[in-house]
């Protein structure tokens, strides 16, 4: 089974600083794809970011970043310079050979503050 | 069409009426799939299709739901005798492979 955990359930972090949202998974896959989606008030999922569990190197967009640690099955993401527009949920995802579709976690809900 | 499009963006019906939903992907993603995400909860897979075949139906909570695709293109999400439970944000995604999803900005159906 793949299974998807995110244990913050609410963060908050301040204008122009950085946050670090966890998230934990769980595969018998060795090949998978991990994302970070973000959804604002609009409800419109919007893809962050991907890493390839096969790549070692760290995926990087802008302000994002992750810190994927494959043996420990860990997927962080990073938000450098936090920004207002930063608001929103956070739902990390795992894409594996097991299954047909993304499986979520619950996400984590981000408060930025002035 | 340059996004995945949903209708209706929000759906107030009666307890044991049936709805319909609609997910138009993107042009040429033959992966679809519809989610639903109750209040303050993740994402609920239930149902995806390849094509116009649905290889995995398996998170269709009960047999009042069915989908359908035709012509590799659009999908219909229909919910026979809605139930309040059933209140939800229905999102439906397309892909063309692993680059992940594109989500559409979901129909919220409230069943009063």
């Amino acid at each position: 089974a793949q299974t998807v955990t995110q244990s913050q359930p609410e963060m908050s972090v301040q204008e122009a600083e950085t946050v670090t949202l966890s998230c934990t998974y769980d595969t018998s896959e060795s090949d998978y794809y991990l994302f970070w989606y973000k959804q604002p008030p609009s409800r419109q999922m919007i893809l962050v970011i991907r890493q390839e569990a096969y790549k070692q190197q760290n995926a990087t967009e802008n302000r994002f970043s992750v810190n994927f640690q494959k043996a420990a099955k860990s997927f962080s993401l990073k938000i450098s310079d936090s920004q207002l527009g930063d608001a929103a949920m956070y739902f990390c995802a795992l894409d594996s050979n097991s299954g047909y579709a993304l499986n979520f976690g619950k996400g984590t809900s981000l408060l930025v503050t002035p | 069409g340059a996004g995945v499009s949903q209708s209706p963006s929000n759906k107030v019906t009666e307890k044991g009426k049936d709805v319909e939903l609609r997910c138009d992907p993107i042009s040429g993603h033959t992966a679809l799939y519809w989610y639903r995400q109750s209040l303050g909860q993740g994402l609920e897979f239930l149902i995806y299709f390849q094509g116009n075949s649905a290889p995995d139906k398996s998170g269709l909570p009960s047999d009042r739901f069915s989908a359908e695709r035709t012509g590799g293109s659009v999908s219909t999400l229909t919910i026979q005798r809605t139930q309040q439970e059933d209140s939800a944000v229905y999102l439906c995604a397309s892909s063309l492979g692993e680059d992940g999803y594109t989500f559409g900005s979901g129909t919220r159906l409230t069943v009063v």
